[in-house]
């Protein structure tokens, strides 16, 4: 157990609906970052905010937005879901954004779009 | 930019066999390197990590070391057990610009399937 919880573990929704992930980082940890799986993209970087603010984007869609609020947790908004977004999401989460930090990851949502 | 290459799996072995799972990397500057590893149906777990050249990760069997000349961190584990099946992912921590955000880039993963 990484310390890093997230809900829900699976969503299932129909196409251009919108969902809300939900992650809670490890205790004192003030560094959140959210990736996606997916068979033909692997694994890769959305989002990344530290102590509710925003510190880097990756390959996040417009479609798709997230914040941290002010006792650390996170959510990322995924709206007009298309049947691509289907894939795995994942929180982390690190003590600050050090290049020697660890990312302690969660256990992921699975989002399936139908 | 930065990125991230694995050796394609699936690679299977016998129990007590030996492990290599290449990685290679491309980046500036002086990254931290990471081995994760997802089994079934979980997460990803940190499975080593080493900070700077010639760094030498291990943990449960499992080795690594930094090798800047070559840009390598290859995985290595001397003899493999059924329970080590699972997808490992090799990464490193991008430090872009001046900001250092710290996000991870990942390889695409090697599946190790290990047979009894």
């Amino acid at each position: 157990d990484s310390g890093v919880t997230q809900t829900p573990k699976h969503l299932i929704t129909a196409t251009g609906q919108r969902v809300t992930l939900r992650c809670s980082p490890r205790s004192g940890d003030l560094s959140v970052y959210w990736y996606q799986q997916s068979l033909d993209q692997g694994l890769q970087f959305l989002i990344q905010y530290y102590n509710g603010e925003e510190r880097a984007k990756g390959n996040i869609l417009e479609r798709f937005s997230a914040q941290q609020f002010p006792d650390l947790h996170s959510e990322l908004n995924l709206s007009s879901l298309e049947l691509g977004d289907s894939a795995l999401y994942f929180c982390a989460s690190s003590v600050g954004s050090s290049v020697t930090d660890t990312q302690y990851f969660g256990p992921g949502t699975r989002l399936t779009v139908l | 930019g930065n990125s991230v290459t694995q050796m394609e799996g699936p690679v299977t072995l016998s129990e007590e066999a030996f492990l290599t799972i290449n990685c290679t990397y491309t980046a500036t500057g002086y990254p931290s390197l990471f081995w994760y590893v997802q089994y079934p149906g979980e997460g990803l777990q940190l499975l080593l990590k080493a900070t700077k050249a010639d760094d030498k990760g291990s943990n449960k069997g499992f080795e690594a070391t930094y090798r800047k000349e070559t840009t390598s961190f290859h995985l290595e584990k001397g003899s493999v057990q059924v329970s080590d099946s699972a997808v490992y992912f090799c990464a490193l921590r991008d430090v872009q610009g001046s900001s250092n955000t710290g996000k991870l880039i990942f390889g695409q993963g090697t599946t190790l399937q290990v047979k009894p």
